[in-house]
This record gives structure tokens, sequence and C-alpha cells, in this order.
């Protein structure tokens, strides 16, 4: 079974610090990663994707990827209380354009 | 915008009667795909389809079947529904790479 795996939360971080949100993946054959964020009662949508390893940044969002250690991150500098949401890591696990999906890390920025 | 929509945001059913879920995307998309989401147990891939009367098993395909016969058009059908099958549908399609764009979902309540 080729798994990914988010600590479940709440991660909870104060309005306008830095939320970092991590994800984990057993297929070391993985070429693409992606951040999908997911509003409560509302389906997923995407946020990011990261195909190499280093940093990729768009806006306040900056995916992270090392995949020798089979890790892929997603920091939101600058949180807001509109970014509290449940992110989701996705990972193509079986070649095509199939993804296995963590269970997602639910995120809460405080006021 | 990509649209993707799905025919039913709620739905009830009896155990044993047979559910169809429909989805349609207005992208002109090649692939499209049916998850269902769990609490604690996240995104579960059912089948998915890369083009037209084409389908492929994903992760959890016991109980279930799909059609494609046009291609804006993916149906998930149950052929038998049971207890076990009550939970939150999520239609998604994609242009030719991992990038899903999701329909609003259904919650199915199977009784």
């Amino acid at each position: 079974q080729k798994e990914v795996e988010q600590n479940s939360g709440p991660l909870s971080v104060p309005e306008g610090a830095i939320a970092s949100l991590n994800c984990t993946y057993s297929d070391r054959g993985s070429q693409s990663f992606f951040w999908y964020r997911q509003y409560s009662g509302k389906s997923p949508e995407l946020i990011m994707s990261i195909y190499s390893n280093g940093d990729k940044e768009d806006g306040r969002f900056t995916a992270q990827l090392n995949k020798a250690s089979q890790y892929v991150s997603l920091l939101i500098r600058d949180s807001q209380p509109s970014d509290s949401a449940t992110y989701l890591c996705a990972v193509n696990t079986g070649g095509g354009n199939k993804l296995t999906f963590g269970t997602g890390t639910q995120l809460k920025v405080e006021l | 915008d990509v649209k993707v929509t799905q025919s039913s945001r709620y739905l009830v059913k009896r155990t044993g009667e047979k559910v169809f879920l429909e989805c349609v995307q207005d992208m002109d998309h090649e692939n499209m795909f049916w998850y269902r989401q769990d609490p604690g147990l996240g995104l579960r891939l059912i089948y998915f389809s890369y083009d037209v009367k084409m389908k492929e098993k994903g992760d959890i395909p016991e109980g279930y079947s799909v059609s494609r016969e046009k291609k804006e058009r993916f149906s998930l059908i149950l052929e038998s529904a049971s207890t076990n099958q009550t939970s939150m549908y999520l239609c998604a399609s994609s242009l030719w790479d991992e990038k899903l764009f999701f329909g609003s979902g259904t919650q199915l309540s199977v009784l």
C-alpha cells in the first residue's frame, strides 16, 4: 500500500505567523506532489504543485520537496483567518494521473 | 473556469437500491475520477477514466461500477447500495495531468 501521511491536527497558529504543514510519502518513485485546500463543507481546490527538489513559492505559499527524505511541506506566511481549512497532501504514486491523498491537516488561524 | 457538476448535493437511498451518481465537466478534460471521502480515511480513489468508454479501477472499486459514454460525463453506479457506502462522493476531472478540479460533492446516505 503506497501511503501518504499527514498529522491530522488541528494546527493552531496566531494571525500573521507562519504555518508549517508536513507530509511524508512511502513510494520512492513518486514524481509529482500537490497541496489542496478544503474549506469545511466544500470540495478540495488545488493551491500548489511541485515536481523538483527544493522550494517553490507562490504568493504567501511555499511548497518544499525533499525526495531523498520523502518529505513535502507547505509553508503559509502571514497566516490569515481565511487560511483556516484542511490541507490535503497528494502524491502521484501509481503513474498515470492517479493521486493518493493524505488524510489532511486541519489548520486554525486565530485572531 | 472549469466547472465540474454533480447532479445531487444530498441523496438518501435504501439498502439494496441501485444508485446512479452523475458528473459532468465542461472543459473537454480527458481524465475523470470518482473519489469517496470519509472522516479519518481521507480521499480514496474508486474508479477513473482516461478516455471515452475506458475505465480503470482505483484503490476501492468493490461494490461500484462506472460508465463513460461521452467525454464530458462520468457516472458512478452502486449496483446494490449498502450502509457502508454512506459517504461523500467527489467527482474530479483533469486535462492531461494530475491537477484535479473537483465537483461540489454528493453526500450519500444509505439507510
